[in-house]
């Protein structure tokens, strides 16, 4: 158990609606990242929250926002949702180690299918 | 950009023989490596990384992987393969230059072990 928590597992809704991913951070870690597996692009990251504030974003298309609460949970919206959108979601959490690098730990995913 | 490439999609060995994945990576300065197992239906679980200082690294499960400056790798390797070793791995490597340290991930190699 990373100390992630992804709600919901599973996903199933139909093209043009809208959803929101949620993701619990491990006690302590100020960093939200959220990244896309799909099955043709592979992971890939779409954007990090650092205590509340947006730091980088990947391929995130524009239909996608996220945010990152006080209590820094964070939610990742999709909306105008498109077949191609059918992907397994991850966010992860990071802590800087020791070594000086950071380690990210990830959830289990919400599994999004768009029918 | 940086960019990581793992040349074999799908590898099969027997139980108890070596495993060798290949990782090559592209990026300018000193990366931040790692080496991620994702089992059917799971999350992403870190094996190992490589932030700086000795470039051979141990991980969790008996994996080891080395970095090499020269040809820009960063193989994985265990000297005896379990059945429950089967699962996909990804090599990721993060820009340590950066205030944010997203991951950019290969492609993955599908691990299948015959017992």
């Amino acid at each position: 158990d990373s100390g992630v928590t992804q709600t919901p597992k599973h996903l199933i809704t139909a093209t043009g609606q809208r959803v929101t991913l949620r993701c619990s951070p491990r006690s302590g870690d100020l960093s939200v990242y959220w990244y896309q597996q799909s099955l043709d692009q592979g992971l890939q990251f779409l954007i990090h929250y650092y205590n509340g504030e947006e730091r980088a974003k990947g391929n995130i298309l524009e239909r996608f926002s996220a945010q990152q609460f006080p209590d820094l949970h964070s939610e990742l919206n999709l909306s105008s949702l498109e077949l191609g959108d059918s992907a397994l979601y991850f966010c992860a959490s990071s802590v800087r180690s020791q070594a000086g690098g950071t380690e990210a730990f990830f959830g289990q995913g919400t599994r999004l299918t768009v029918v | 950009a940086q960019s990581v490439t793992q040349p074999d999609i799908h590898i099969t060995v027997s139980e108890g023989a070596s495993l060798e994945l290949r990782c090559n990576y592209s990026y300018g300065a000193t990366p931040y490596l790692f080496w991620y197992v994702q089992s059917p239906g799971q999350g992403l679980q870190l094996l190992l990384k490589y932030f700086s200082g000795d470039t051979l690294v141990q991980g969790i499960k008996g994996f080891e992987a080395e970095f090499k400056r020269s040809q820009s790798s960063f193989n994985l390797r265990k000297p005896s393969v379990h059945w429950s070793d089967a699962a996909e791995y990804f090599c990721a490597v993060a820009d340590s230059g950066a205030g944010s340290y997203q991951l950019t991930f290969g492609k993955g190699t599908k691990l299948s072990v015959i017992p």
